[in-house]
């Protein structure tokens, strides 16, 4: 089983700036199989990056995904307020293996 | 539109069962693969099981292995999680979701791109 694991735990930036979020893989991840999600305060998930860089449907450009191997980048430009969320990187497939990040919150500041 | 509600929460006491269910609408439900997700309270997502998109062959995560049967019925385009020897670390926000759809010509995975309301489970005495 592959275990994510998600930096930093929490992300407090201002509007405008980039954010960065860091998920690394205890082993390499196959196929791309490398997902992104984001869950506002109340809110189900929703799916952003998937194959470690496919935006999904009406994911703004802002948002870009990155990496190979066993380490991952979920890019967000120009913060908006509306961004704030924690994100969880995923690792799925077809081998049976499904496992969730513990996730990142980014705030305001 | 594309839709998954959950429905068969509430409130049990230890030792006790439950079924949930997802209905699905406005896509070909049996061509996909199907997954349940939870999140306790204040923490994060956790995979929980999934199942092909024949119904064939069904996953769980250790935590829930030999208590919760995955199953799906796709005439009844609807997903089924039935939860028994419930204990109070089951307490959780159930999500439905699908991932992977099988065609003629393969399978392919586009992570989870659509996800249920959830439906809550709390597990007390």
């Amino acid at each position: 089983e592959i275990v994510l694991t998600q930096s930093p735990g929490t992300l407090s930036l201002s509007p405008g700036e980039r954010a960065a979020l860091s998920c690394r893989a205890s082993q390499t991840v196959r196929k791309n199989f490398l997902a992104w999600y984001q869950q506002k305060p109340g809110q189900t998930p929703r799916l952003l990056i998937h194959g470690i860089s496919t935006r999904a449907t009406d994911i703004p450009d802002r948002f870009s995904g990155s990496g190979s191997g066993t380490d991952f980048t979920l890019t967000i430009n120009r913060l908006e307020p509306e961004d704030v969320a924690v994100y969880y990187c995923h690792h799925y497939g077809d081998a049976a293996s499904w496992t969730f990040g513990p996730g990142t919150k980014v705030e305001i500041k | 539109q594309v839709q998954l509600v959950e429905s068969g929460g509430g409130v049990v006491q230890p030792g006790e069962s439950l079924r949930l269910s997802c209905a699905a609408s406005g896509f070909a439900f049996s061509t996909y693969a199907m997954h349940w997700v939870r999140q306790a309270p204040g923490k994060g997502l956790e995979w929980v099981a999934a199942i092909s998109f024949n119904g064939y062959n069904a996953y769980y995560a250790d935590s829930v292995k030999g208590r919760f049967s995955i199953s799906k019925d796709n005439f009844k385009n609807t997903l089924y999680l039935d939860m028994i020897s419930l204990r109070p670390e089951d307490t959780a926000v159930y999500y439905c979701a699908r991932l992977g759809y099988c065609s003629g010509g393969g399978c392919f995975y586009y992570g989870m791109d659509v996800w249920g309301q959830g439906t809550t489970v709390t597990v007390s005495s």
